[in-house]
């Protein structure tokens, strides 16, 4: 029942901008749609969240479209330390009237940047 | 500053051990999580708890499975009678629900748990 649809793997040169695709077609109005990221051997880390609007912070930018089925994670400038699984993720907080339930993953995007 | 850690960071234990591992969140951090990650696989979320009430539990986590967070800082897992299908990557993640409103939880690096 994953709420999530993503490709298994992307390749992307180092330097370019990345852009990795996640569709969430039953996205409900009060869930959000999050990106963590998990480098080899390491646990997830969090990357960027939104609600409606993009949003950029100094680690990526975030794009939902306006009927928020799908959004797509910029990678500005992709380095080989960007290499990692990506997963998209929607979920509603607490603050949203959701339930406080932990993060659903899926299988996400293994991206890989070639040098 | 220092992040979550968990302990012991590989186990092997034969089939019929019980195991325990042992989680310390961010301090102050007083949402705890406890997810489970096979090869391949994303994590899948077991339990978490606030403060240290356990207010939710996955149906993945079968009663051979128990989870305690005594004083609302660090928490344990413990696994009864492992399986081998238990062999996994258990990963404790901890956020801070007044700062950051639960946006985002904060991951250590796992524990390996191999049952032979």
């Amino acid at each position: 029942d994953a709420k999530t649809t993503q490709p298994p793997s992307m390749d992307c040169a180092e330097g370019r901008a990345a852009n990795l695709p996640c569709n969430h077609s039953t996205i409900s109005g009060n869930e959000y749609v999050y990106w963590y990221r998990q480098i080899h051997s390491q646990g997830p880390q969090y990357i960027i969240h939104g609600l409606k609007n993009n949003e950029t912070n100094e680690m990526a930018s975030l794009i939902i479209t306006e009927d928020r089925k799908s959004s797509t994670l910029i990678l500005p400038h992709a380095t080989l330390r960007d290499t990692a699984v990506y997963y998209c993720i929607v979920r509603a907080t607490s603050y949203s009237g959701g339930g406080a339930d932990g993060l659903t993953f899926g299988k996400g995007t293994h991206l890989i940047i070639q040098p | 500053d220092t992040g979550v850690s968990q302990n012991p960071r590989h186990k092997i234990t034969k089939r019929g051990q019980n195991v325990t591992f042992r989680c310390d969140p961010i301090s102050e951090h007083n949402r705890l999580y406890w997810y489970r990650q096979t090869l391949g696989q994303g994590p899948e979320f077991l339990t978490y708890f606030q403060n240290e009430a356990q207010l939710e539990k996955s149906r993945l986590l079968s009663d051979r499975f128990s989870a305690e967070r005594p004083k609302g800082s660090f928490s344990t897992l413990e696994i009864q009678r492992t399986e081998q299908g238990d062999s996994a990557m258990y990963l404790c993640a901890s956020s801070d629900l007044s700062t950051s409103g639960d946006n985002e939880q904060f991951f250590g690096p796992g524990t390996r748990l191999t049952v032979l």
